[in-house]
């Protein structure tokens, strides 16, 4: 079975550095992995997606993320953080069968500092 | 496009109630999705459909209904509310395999 392990719950960052959040994912095939973001009391909007062309995933707003196999990781990473990038952010994980079922971590908040 | 829509924004409902949350989508998207968002638990899918006329149970069913007569419509049935189904729920559609999917703004349902 799939699953979406996302390291950390809470994440803080000073505005102006690095953002790193973590994503591990197990499957028996290679997935699709995706990255949402979800703004206070609002749904969740795509920031970015990994369906096997390129491992380097660039997304909206400055984030991108890296497909590594060999560490089962999707990590999302971004230079340079925004006082508007503060939000919860999930990874998800789906196969490539007919159905295509999105499985999500259960997410990490992003707080950034001023 | 008005994209993935849901009603009502809010609703509070009393034990053993019953009410319906309805979801529209105007992008002829034939995959329908139903999460349940939990604080700290992610998102979890409760139905979801490949086209009108097929739906399927997801991780978590109990207590839910669906129905999809229509390419566009896919509204979720609570019957015999619980405090339990007290969260946020989120309807999403996608295009196809591999593609992603489209959330609508999410209704907010508590149970007391």
């Amino acid at each position: 079975a799939q699953s979406v392990t996302q390291l950390g719950s809470h994440v803080s960052v000073s505005e102006g550095a690095l953002v790193l959040l973590r994503c591990n994912y197990s499957s028996s095939v290679p997935p699709y992995l995706f990255w949402y973001v979800q703004y206070p009391n609002q749904g969740l909007q795509l920031l970015l997606k990994y369906t096997s062309a390129a491992t380097l995933v660039k997304g909206i707003n400055g984030f991108e993320a890296e497909f590594k196999k060999s560490e089962t990781s999707f990590h999302l990473t971004k230079p340079s953080a925004h006082m508007s990038d503060a939000a919860e952010y999930f990874c998800a994980v789906s196969d490539r069968g007919a159905t295509n079922k999105l499985i999500f971590g259960t997410g990490t908040l992003l707080a950034v500092q001023p | 496009n008005a994209g993935v829509t849901q009603t009502p924004k809010f609703r509070i409902l009393k034990i053993g109630q019953s009410m319906t949350l309805q979801c529209t989508q105007d992008m002829n998207h034939n995959y329908m999705y139903w999460y349940r968002q939990d604080p700290g638990m992610g998102l979890k899918l409760i139905y979801y459909s490949v086209g009108a006329g097929i739906t399927d149970k997801g991780e978590v069913p109990n207590g839910y209904n669906v129905s999809r007569s229509t390419t566009e419509d896919f509204p979720l049935r609570l019957e015999l509310a619980a405090p339990s189904q007290t969260s946020v729920y989120f309807c999403a559609s996608r295009q196809g395999v591999g593609y992603e999917q489209y959330f609508g703004p999410g209704t907010r349902l508590t149970v007391t």
